[in-house]
């Protein structure tokens, strides 16, 4: 699997977007790209996911580059309940979808 | 549609011993992966299992083992524990065919081995 590259720590004020940016430079054609998040002693909880178009759910919105190279993944209006671990990783939709290759993910705090 | 289940939560073990934890997934999902979580490492991949049968493996020691069952319930069992094995044991349910919406994780088990 592809690996992903993100920063390891990220601010926002509550109300305000939140862009979490992710690198995946060596993804190849048959892999997409998966956001999950990790609130503190908790499972990670799916958010999205996209192959080659950008994609949005009642959760968020997730923008993928024209080379596949970077995702963005954006809570429209963060609210405190949003501080989490949030983790990009890339990973074929077929038969190893099941082993999926997690990083350290970025911090994301969401401050009053 | 209730969610991916673990048990025990919480359990407590001495080196040497064994413990098998409990995963139910996601009712129609028959993929069901393992993953280790400890501080120091992140999220480890571990198993997955898909019609019980093991579809993929990570690099973890043999002592790691696990099965499926026809209802798509998965176990793992841990033999001869060490220290090093405490950790939060995650379990991820997937429909497992190409139209899945990505893995829905259980709470997990909190393992301390001391």
């Amino acid at each position: 699997d592809a690996k992903t590259t993100q920063p390891p720590s990220m601010d926002c004020a509550e109300g305000r977007a939140a862009n979490l940016p992710c690198n995946h430079s060596t993804i190849s054609g048959n892999e997409y790209v998966y956001w999950y998040r990790q609130i503190h002693s908790q499972g990670p909880q799916y958010i999205i996911h996209g192959l080659k178009n950008n994609e949005t759910n009642e959760m968020a919105s997730l923008i993928i580059t024209e080379d596949r190279k970077s995702s963005t993944l954006i809570l429209p209006h963060a609210t405190l309940r949003d501080t989490a671990v949030y983790y990009c990783i890339v990973s074929p939709h077929n038969t190893n979808a099941g082993k999926s290759t997690f990083g350290d993910g970025t911090t994301l705090t969401v401050k009053p | 549609k209730a969610g991916v289940t673990q048990t025990p939560r919480y359990l407590i073990k001495t080196r040497g011993q064994q413990v098998t934890l409990s995963c139910s997934p996601i009712s129609g999902h028959r993929s069901v992966s393992w993953y280790q979580q400890t501080p120091g490492q992140g999220l480890q991949f571990l198993f997955e299992y898909f019609s019980e049968t093991q579809r993929n493996k990570g690099n973890f020691p043999g002592r790691f083992s696990g099965r499926q069952f026809s209802n798509s319930r998965s176990e793992m069992n841990v033999s001869t524990l060490e220290l090093g094995d405490s950790a939060l044991y995650l379990c991820a349910s997937s429909g497992g065919t190409s139209d899945r919406l990505g893995q829905f994780f259980g709470p997990g088990t909190r393992l301390t081995v001391l």
